[in-house]
């Protein structure tokens, strides 16, 4: 029972263009929400977060956006680098189980100069 | 300050073998957690410690896995026998708190059980 879904495994965008990354919950007790990126070798590193009670949240060139009602979540990254290249998860939690988090499969982003 | 670490980086055994992982978490950091990571999909937690206590196991393969962070600082994995299916990254992150605070992960150990 997948309860955080990234549909797309791969993304493929051009340098200084936008990419938007998807992701599908099914838990309706999540309510803070988390983004990790990963390179290879290396552990995942939080990237940007935000809570139910917010439908955006932004951080330099990256936004997530939360819609409740559909559960789901997106990360918008502009303008793509090269160096964005790597593995975004997603990942859910609900506040009462203590930061319990619950990833998603990931996509892989390639950046192409 | 430095980060969470783990070893070994890569441990290959054959199955029914035991092996252990060690995971040192960023200083002051009470909160401790194990994932696995299968290749291709997300991690997935094993294993909560609050300073030297559980606090969530629930995921957890108990009649193989066992895990202890003595003196709530560092922390073994210990799988015992080993399975072909077991074959993973294994993940240690740690918090400064439980609540909404956030993980920092380690490099992982790759596991390969042949």
């Amino acid at each position: 029972d997948q309860q955080v879904k990234q549909n797309s495994p791969s993304l493929s965008v051009q340098e200084g263009r936008i990419s938007i990354l998807n992701c599908d919950y099914t838990n309706s007790m999540f309510d803070y929400f988390l983004w990790y990126k990963k390179y290879p070798a290396e552990g995942p590193t939080f990237l940007i977060s935000i809570s139910s009670i917010k439908d955006k949240n932004e951080d330099g060139r990256f936004t997530v956006f939360l819609n409740k009602s559909a559960k789901h979540l997106s990360l918008h990254i502009v303008p793509s680098q090269p160096g964005d290249s790597a593995v975004y998860f997603c990942a859910a939690s609900p506040k009462t189980a203590g930061n319990k988090l619950t990833f998603g499969g990931g996509t892989r982003v390639l950046v192409k100069p | 300050e430095a980060g969470v670490a783990q070893s070994p980086r890569y441990k290959i055994i054959e199955k029914r073998q035991s092996v252990a992982f060690w995971c040192n978490p960023i200083s002051g950091h009470a909160t401790l957690y194990w994932y696995q990571q299968i290749l291709g999909q997300g991690p997935k937690l094993l294993i909560q410690f609050q300073n030297n206590g559980v606090v969530d196991d629930s995921q957890l393969p108990k009649d193989r896995f066992s895990a202890e962070r003595l003196k709530g600082v560092d922390s073994t994995l210990k799988i015992q026998p080993a399975k072909l299916e077991d074959s993973a990254v294994y993940l240690c992150a740690s918090s400064r708190h439980r609540e909404t605070d956030t993980q920092y992960f380690g490099p992982g150990t790759r596991l390969t059980v042949l």
